[in-house]
C-alpha cells in the first residue's frame, strides 16, 4: 500500500548549523509533497511543499528538494535557530483527492 | 480568516464508552478530513469528504467508528465503543477543492484519552 518513511526519527543539531530531514514514497502516482511543522501540542502548520514539476524549491532558509525517478524528497534548513525546534513531517499526495500520507515525524532539537 | 475549529480539546473516557467529536472547516472549504495522530506518529487520514459525500474511509475502523457532515460544512467523528488504542489526538483539516495546489489546514486537534 502507499508509504511514506522518514528519516532520521531525531535530530539534534547546534544553533547555526544546517539540518537535513529525508523521505521516501511509493506510491509513483504522488505527485505534491508538502511539510509540516508541529511545535509541542500544537497543530501541523505547512512550511513549504513542491509539486512533481519541480526539482527544487526555496523559501529564506528552508528548502526542499524532490527526486521523482528516486522517489525520495528532502527538507534543508540552514542557520538554524532554537525556535526550529518541533517535529517535521512530510507527506506525499496525489493529483486527485488530495490524500496525504505522513511519514513518521522527524523531532528536530537546535541546541543554542 | 478563522481557522478550522474543533471541540471539545480533550475529552478522557473510560473503554467501552461513547464519545464524539466536532469540527466546523474554513468557511468556503469543500474538502475535510479526519486524521488519528498516535503520539509519536504521523497523522493517519481516517476519512475524507466533498461537500457532503465520502471520498475516501478506506481507513477508517467501521466497526465502532463513524462520521458524517450532513449539510456538507460541519461533522463529526463517532467511537462507540471506545477502546485503549483509540487514545490520541483527532485531527480536523480542510481545504478549498481536490486539486492538489490547494493547501491543506489542520484544526486544533481533540485529544482523546481512554482509560
Amino acid at each position: 500500500g502507499e508509504n511514506v518513511e522518514q528519516h532520521p526519527s531525531t535530530l539534534s543539531v547546534q544553533e547555526g548549523d544546517s539540518a537535513v530531514i529525508k523521505c521516501t514514497y511509493s506510491d509513483s502516482a504522488s505527485n505534491y509533497f508538502p511539510w509540516y511543522k508541529q511545535e509541542l501540542g500544537k497543530r501541523p502548520q505547512l512550511i513549504i511543499d513542491i509539486r512533481s514539476n519541480v526539482g527544487e524549491k526555496k523559501d529564506q532558509r528552508i528548502a526542499v528538494t524532490l527526486n521523482k525517478t528516486a522517489k525520495h524528497f528532502s527538507l534543508h534548513i540552514t542557520e538554524t535557530q532554537p525556535e526550529d525546534s518541533a517535529v517535521y513531517f512530510c507527506a506525499a499526495g496525489a493529483k486527485e483527492g488530495g490524500k496525504l500520507i505522513f511519514g513518521q515525524g522527524t523531532e528536530l532539537s537546535v541546541k543554542p | 480568516e478563522a481557522g478550522v475549529a474543533q471541540s471539545p480539546r480533550y475529552k478522557i473516557i473510560e473503554k467501552r464508552q461513547s464519545v464524539a467529536f466536532w469540527c466546523n472547516p474554513i468557511s468556503g472549504h469543500a474538502t475535510l478530513y479526519w486524521y488519528q495522530q498516535i503520539l509519536g506518529q504521523g497523522p493517519k487520514l481516517l476519512i475524507q469528504f466533498q461537500n457532503n459525500g465520502v471520498v475516501d474511509d478506506s481507513q477508517l475502523p467501521k466497526d465502532r467508528f463513524s462520521a458524517e457532515r450532513l449539510k456538507g460544512v460541519d461533522s463529526t467523528l463517532k467511537i462507540q465503543p471506545a477502546k485503549l488504542e483509540d487514545s490520541a489526538v483527532y485531527l480536523c483539516a480542510s481545504r478549498l477543492g481536490l486539486a492538489a495546489a490547494n493547501e491543506q489546514f489542520f484544526g486544533p486537534g481533540t485529544r482523546l484519552t481512554v482509560l
